[in-house]
């Protein structure tokens, strides 16, 4: 079973800030890694896809790189509505994972 | 633009089963994608239930599998979960997802639905 750690658990900055928020896999993933954005009462929203790719309608400002066992996703400068919970996740061959989350809140 | 709906009882009893069913629109449920089911216990992350083809391929978390099904009508452009023998534990936002062929992502969410697991 392939589990994916996320970290930090939260992260605390002020709006127009630079955001790095790390995944890392118990075992190789290739570049089948994907970011989700959730706000309360919300469903999760695809963001990054294949590690690296922008899903559809998503802002240039945010980028996820990475591929083996470290990812990261990375907001360029955070914007009020950024402030969310994100996580990662793993599918590939049917072994669906999901991080345990990292909580972005506005300092 | 694709939508999913997830409909079915908000509430069920111990030791019953679960069902719920997730109504597609906007594109065919056989054109070629996989369909998902997710839940998110109150206050916790998600855990991937189970995903199926329109063909009616299915794979199952293998710690729910012995507990979980799943179908596909495509005349009603729909799909469905059962998860059998519930307890409290199982009381969750059950969310109906499409599926990428590839990589597995889910690229659109129904907006949720929740379940209680309560007598």
């Amino acid at each position: 079973e392939i589990v994916l750690t996320q970290s930090p658990a939260t992260l605390s900055l002020p709006p127009g800030e630079r955001a790095t928020l790390s995944c890392r896999a118990s075992q190789s993933v290739s570049s089948y890694l994907a970011w989700y954005q959730q706000k309360p009462g919300q469903a999760p929203r695809l963001l990054i896809y294949d590690a690296s790719d922008r899903a559809t309608g998503i802002p240039a400002r945010f980028s996820g790189s990475g591929s083996g066992t470290d990812f990261t996703l990375t907001i360029s400068s955070l914007e009020p509505e950024d402030f969310a919970v994100y996580y990662c996740h793993h599918g590939n061959n049917w072994r669906n994972t999901f991080g345990q989350g990292t909580k972005l809140e506005i300092k | 633009q694709v939508q999913l709906q997830e409909s079915g009882p908000g509430l069920v009893k111990p030791s019953e089963t679960l069902s719920l069913t997730c109504t597609v629109s906007g594109d065919s449920i056989s054109r070629g994608y996989y369909w998902g089911w997710i839940r998110q216990p109150p206050g916790k992350g998600l855990e991937w239930i189970g995903s199926m083809y329109h063909s009616g391929s299915t794979y199952y978390n293998p710690s729910l599998k012995s507990r979980v099904s799943m179908s596909i009508d495509t005349s009603k452009n729909q799909f469905s979960l059962k998860l059998s023998s519930v307890t409290a534990a199982d009381t969750a936002v059950f969310y109906c997802a499409r599926v990428g062929v590839v990589s597995r992502y889910m690229d659109v969410w129904g907006k949720g639905t929740t379940v209680t697991v309560s007598s």
